[in-house]
Parts: structure tokens; C-alpha cells; sequence
């Protein structure tokens, strides 16, 4: 089954550039969605479609994909970003939605 | 604007099913590439994708769970319902529903709904 892996945290500090990786098989081959989700709160899409964002998300989130790995990129981090991000692909050999497993963001 | 609303019991015993009603609005089950979806997340724990509805009445599940799940559609109600049997404490979690298109994944969710398995 497809796999999707995340490092469990990242820290950074307020504005500098964090960088949040999904790696998975060939995953660039793949159509990506990032979501944030805030305690006691519902994920938030916030990359589609690898880079794309949705209205009302800032430039400062934005998304790559390439190769076995994905990446989540935010710039000049507020404390407001902190959160945990999750991954997510949908794998057509199985047919199936997968998510990574999340990465919790602190900001120093 | 799109809006979903996850309703159900909050609290269920071992061995009993599990049927939550996700009701929404601003978008029709019945228009092509659309689909809803559940999503639910163990205290603490990541999230994990249970099952998803096309417009078209395709159903796709969870491998780990599709023998416990069903998933069905009311399109004049504007209603899903996901269906879960054999409940076990192992199933306490947030039960999330949300919007899917292929291209966009999940967006918006709904609130969440806690679902409590216990004696």
C-alpha cells in the first residue's frame, strides 16, 4: 500500500521559512493537497494540486512536488502558523485517499 | 459558500453500529467530479481516511475498513450517511465529513463530530 511519510515536527523561528516534506514512491507523479489544522479545530486546505492555493490562503504557503518527495514551504512564519500540516494523495493503484502522517510546526 | 455538519451519537457501546449524517449546503451531490468524504482522527493521532461518495454513486473505502463501512447518499436531502458496525474503543475519534473533487482534495470540512466507544 502507498505510503506517505512526514517528519513528526519541525520548528522555526518567526520569520524565517519553514519547510515541511511528504516523501512517497514516485510521488511526484502524483497530485498533492496540504492541509492545516490548528488544536481543536478542522483542517484547513491550504496547497491543492501540488502548488495551487485556495482563496483566502496567503502567498506565504506554497507547494512543490517532484521526484519521491513533496514540500510545503512557508515563508516569513508567523506564530499564527502554528500547527500540525498533513499530506495527502489520492493513489489510483489502490484507489484509495492517503494521508501522511502530520508534522507538527512550532514556532520558536 | 459550501458548508457541511457532522450529526450522530457522541457516545456508543463496544459492538454496536455507528451512523453519522453529514448534512450540507452550497453544492449539489449530483453535479459531475464531485464527492464527500469521511475523515476521522483518534485523540492525539493523525488523520485517517474512512470512505468517499461520488455524484455518480461510486463508493470507494478504506481497505482496512471497508468490510465495517458503508457509505450512502440522499441527493434530495442534501445528506450523506456513513455507516460503521462493530464499534470498538479503538474507535474514538473525531469523525470528520468534507467536500472532495479529485483536483482539490478535501475543502471545506466540516466541524467534527466526537464519537466515544465505550461500556
Amino acid at each position: 500500500s502507498y505510503v506517505l511519510t512526514q517528519p513528526p515536527s519541525v520548528s522555526v523561528a518567526p520569520g524565517k521559512t519553514a519547510r515541511i516534506t511528504c516523501g512517497g514512491n514516485n510521488i511526484g507523479s502524483k497530485s498533492v493537497h496540504w492541509y492545516q489544522q490548528k488544536p481543536g479545530q478542522a483542517p484547513v486546505l491550504v496547497v491543492y494540486d501540488d502548488s495551487d492555493r485556495p482563496s483566502g490562503i496567503p502567498e506565504r504557503f506554497s507547494g512543490s512536488n517532484s521526484g519521491n518527495t513533496a514540500t510545503l514551504t512557508i515563508s516569513s512564519v508567523e506564530a499564527g502558523d502554528e500547527a500540525d500540516y498533513y499530506c495527502q494523495v489520492w493513489d489510483s493503484s489502490s484507489d484509495r485517499v492517503v494521508f501522511g502522517g502530520g508534522t507538527k510546526l512550532t514556532v520558536l | 459558500q459550501i458548508t457541511l455538519k457532522e450529526s450522530g451519537p457522541t457516545l456508543v457501546k463496544p459492538t454496536q453500529t455507528l451512523t453519522l449524517t453529514c448534512t450540507f449546503s452550497g453544492f449539489s451531490l449530483s453535479t459531475s467530479g464531485v464527492g464527500v468524504g469521511w475523515i476521522r482522527q483518534p485523540p492525539g493521532k493523525a488523520l485517517e481516511w474512512l470512505a468517499l461518495i461520488y455524484w455518480n454513486d461510486d463508493k470507494r473505502y478504506s481497505p482496512s475498513l471497508k468490510s465495517r463501512l458503508t457509505i450512502t447518499k440522499d441527493t434530495s436531502k442534501n445528506q450523506v450517511v456513513l455507516t460503521m458496525t462493530n464499534m470498538d474503543p479503538v474507535d474514538t475519534a473525531t469523525y470528520y465529513c468534507a467536500h472532495n473533487s479529485r483536483q482539490r482534495g478535501f475543502d471545506p470540512w466540516g466541524q467534527g463530530t466526537l464519537v466515544t466507544v465505550s461500556s
